[in-house]
């Protein structure tokens, strides 16, 4: 069973609209921490948000937005007024600790939504 | 600040020569290190562990004599694709943590490789 699903595996949109990508995960641990990458054509990854286990206030931050529900296990990520600069693959991630590896987080990494926003 | 690069960002070579790739954590020094590979429109799929000092650990089904992984420094990791084929063709990143905040990664630029 994948641990970080996200559903959605192309969205498209024009230019204005808001969008949400969804992301759903699954861990026994209680503490562990959640990610949003955004991979453009470049290949580089852009850190967008972390959120630990504990903190389950919602963020904002310009157009960005993120709403962690732990009672159903998601981590979803809003942009409001898309821009085509959005357009991109965007990644959720979940870390957990991983025994043995001297303390390491290990991320497990979603398939990707590839967000295409027309002008 | 934590700004890691990698080296060369491209590189394309013919099949059967070994290839390296150098990761470097610029402003800070990475206790862990990790590869990843990555195949077009797919996720990141993490290769290895590396820490500074000792022998890197793979994931189930990665041929450690195939991807060598040297962390020879606190700054400094280099993934070697030895032999390669075209089938090793495909995007590496590399990432970095620091000794505090282990939970956060830094991922840098990528490499891509291309085996004719």
């Amino acid at each position: 069973a994948q641990k970080v699903t996200q559903a959605q595996t192309e969205i498209s949109v024009v230019e204005k609209e808001d969008v949400t990508l969804d992301c759903v995960y699954e861990t026994r641990d209680t503490t562990y921490y959640l990610f949003w990458y955004k991979q453009p054509p470049s290949g580089e990854l852009v850190f967008l948000i972390r959120r630990n286990s504990f903190d389950e206030q919602n963020e904002i931050s310009g157009r960005y937005s993120w709403n962690f529900q732990k009672s159903t296990s998601s981590f979803n990520f809003t942009i409001t007024a898309s821009q085509v600069v959005d357009s991109a693959v965007y990644f959720c991630a979940l870390s957990e600790a991983r025994s043995g590896a001297g303390g390491s987080y290990i991320p497990t990494f979603g398939r990707g939504t590839s967000l295409i926003v027309h002008p | 600040g934590a700004v890691v690069s990698q080296h060369p960002s491209r590189v394309i070579c013919k099949s059967g020569t070994s290839v390296k790739i150098e990761c470097r954590s610029l402003d800070f020094q990475a206790t862990t290190m990790f590869w990843y590979r990555q195949f077009p429109k797919k996720s990141l799929m993490l290769m290895a562990t590396s820490n500074e000092g000792s022998k890197a650990t793979y994931e189930q089904g990665v041929e450690k004599d195939k991807f060598l992984i040297n962390h020879a420094s606190l700054t400094l990791s280099t993934l070697t694709v030895t032999s390669a084929h075209p089938e090793d063709s495909s995007f590496y990143i590399c990432s970095a943590t620091r000794e505090w905040g282990k939970e956060t990664q830094y991922f840098g630029p990528g490499t891509r490789l291309l085996v004719l």
